[in-house]
């Protein structure tokens, strides 16, 4: 069964400042897909980044970028630029190919410092 | 299109009784997922659709809970004879195959 760790159960980060959350999976799979999903407090869970393990690049969406390691099962998500909003807690997610059932992390919760 | 709506948003319920949760995804979508999600985890799978077709059901899923998706449009999750452990914020999500999915807000049980 595939696994998802989140190591970091809390970080936090000085606005304007990057911060970059770890995740790492355990699969057999060669083709799989990988989320992160944030969820504010009290609020719907949304996504982030999806990211294609058979794509070499890192997915970037505006100020969210992933490094992907496939061949160390990583998965980082780095925030830049880091604003108020920000402050959620964070989920890393794996897909297999047929993309169904997702598994999650346990999160990382973010706190942004003004 | 208004995203994934779930309903009720609360439900408290003594225990053993049954409940019946509904999800309506976006409409473009043909998968439909539940999760259940406990203070401070993250989501575990309870099942999936695909139009009308229930694709996977976690073994760890007892019989007291079922899904439906009648004619691939919205679903209803229903648990029977509830129990404390089942105090928990039911995710609903939907999407299309191979992208993420697009949550709704949750269903909160309490089970008292």
């Amino acid at each position: 069964a595939q696994t998802v760790t989140q190591s970091q159960p809390e970080m936090s980060v000085q606005e304007a400042e990057t911060v970059t959350l770890s995740c790492t999976y355990d699969t057999s799979e060669s083709d799989y897909y990988l989320f992160w999903y944030k969820q504010p407090p009290s609020r719907q869970m949304i996504l982030v980044i999806r990211q294609e393990a058979y794509k070499q690049q890192n997915a970037t969406e505006n100020r969210f970028s992933v490094n992907f390691q496939k061949a160390a099962k990583s998965f980082s998500l780095k925030i830049s630029d880091s604003q108020l909003g920000d402050a959620a807690m964070y989920f890393c997610a794996y897909s297999n190919a047929n993309a169904g059932k997702s598994t999650f992390g346990d999160g990382t919760t973010l706190t942004v410092k003004p | 299109d208004t995203g994934v709506s779930q309903n009720p948003r609360h439900k408290i319920t003594k225990r053993g009784q049954n409940v019946t949760f509904r999800c309506d995804p976006i409409s473009e979508h043909n998968r439909l997922y539940w999760y259940r999600q406990t203070l401070g985890q993250g989501p575990e799978f309870l099942t999936y659709f695909q139009n009308e077709a229930q694709l996977e059901k976690s073994r760890l899923l007892s019989d007291r809970f079922s899904a439906e998706r009648p004619k691939g449009s919205f679903s209803t999750l229903e648990i029977q004879r509830t129990e404390q452990g089942d105090s928990a914020m039911y995710l609903c999500a939907s999407s299309l195959v191979r992208y993420g999915y697009t949550f709704g807000s949750g269903t909160r049980l309490t089970v008292v």
